[in-house]
């Protein structure tokens, strides 16, 4: 049983559109949500991160909100460009263990020039 | 500068043999975690430790083994008894949760593979 669903599986973007990748889940002990970036051949790199004390997070082009009461996260790519073609990843990890995280399965994004 | 390396890149194994995946980090984390990944599943908790000399196992343990003798150190033993290795397996490190989650930090992981 997944944890963490992630939709859609695949997404292909025009460049400078809008990129939207969407995760929900279950446990309402979950308490950190980040995001990870995987470009092929490559390990994940941390994008942004929110915690559910907030409704949104900003960093450059990327945003997260979050929905606490739908148990509902989604990542937004504002203005995508060819580069940030990748798999992302959403995770989440509990309060009472802090270094366990459940993965979803991944979206494969292509950004078209 | 600071990182994880996992190594080999590739690996190839024949059936019936044990082979060990490597994995330093020079991050001072305590925490370290082995991942399979494989193709639209996303990732899956293999095996981790919060520290030296201790480990937990995670939701498909079954066929791996780990040890964590060194803070910098966790191998991952792939061995006969794991039917479907053919995979890419991602290490990670993170510091210590405390009363605070902490993000991880992957190395480029090892594509195994069966001959």
């Amino acid at each position: 049983q997944q944890q963490v669903k992630q939709s859609p599986q695949s997404l292909i973007v025009q460049k400078g559109g809008i990129s939207i990748i969407n995760c929900a889940y279950e446990n309402t002990a979950f308490d950190y949500f980040p995001w990870y970036q995987q470009f092929p051949g490559k390990g994940p790199a941390l994008l942004i991160a929110i915690r559910p004390d907030v409704s949104e997070k900003k960093e450059g082009r990327f945003t997260i909100s979050f929905n606490k009461s739908a148990k509902q996260f989604s990542l937004h790519i504002m203005d995508s460009q060819p580069g940030d073609s990748a798999t992302y990843f959403c995770a989440a990890s509990p309060r009472y263990n802090f270094n366990k995280f459940y993965f979803g399965s991944g979206t494969k994004l292509n950004v078209k020039p | 500068d600071g990182g994880i390396t996992q190594s080999p890149k590739y690996l190839f194994r024949k059936e019936g043999q044990n082979v060990t995946l490597s994995c330093e980090q020079n991050l001072n984390h305590d925490a370290m975690y082995w991942y399979r990944q494989d193709p639209g599943q996303g990732l899956r908790l293999i095996y981790y430790s919060q520290i030296v000399n201790d480990f937990q196992k995670g939701d498909i343990a079954e066929g791996y083994s780990v040890s964590r003798e060194k803070k910098e150190s966790f191998p991952l033993t792939v061995t006969s008894a794991q039917k479907n290795p053919t995979a890419f397996y991602l290490c990670a490190s993170s510091l210590p949760g405390g009363n605070e989650n902490q993000p991880q930090h992957f190395g480029d992981g090892t594509r195994l593979s069966i001959l």
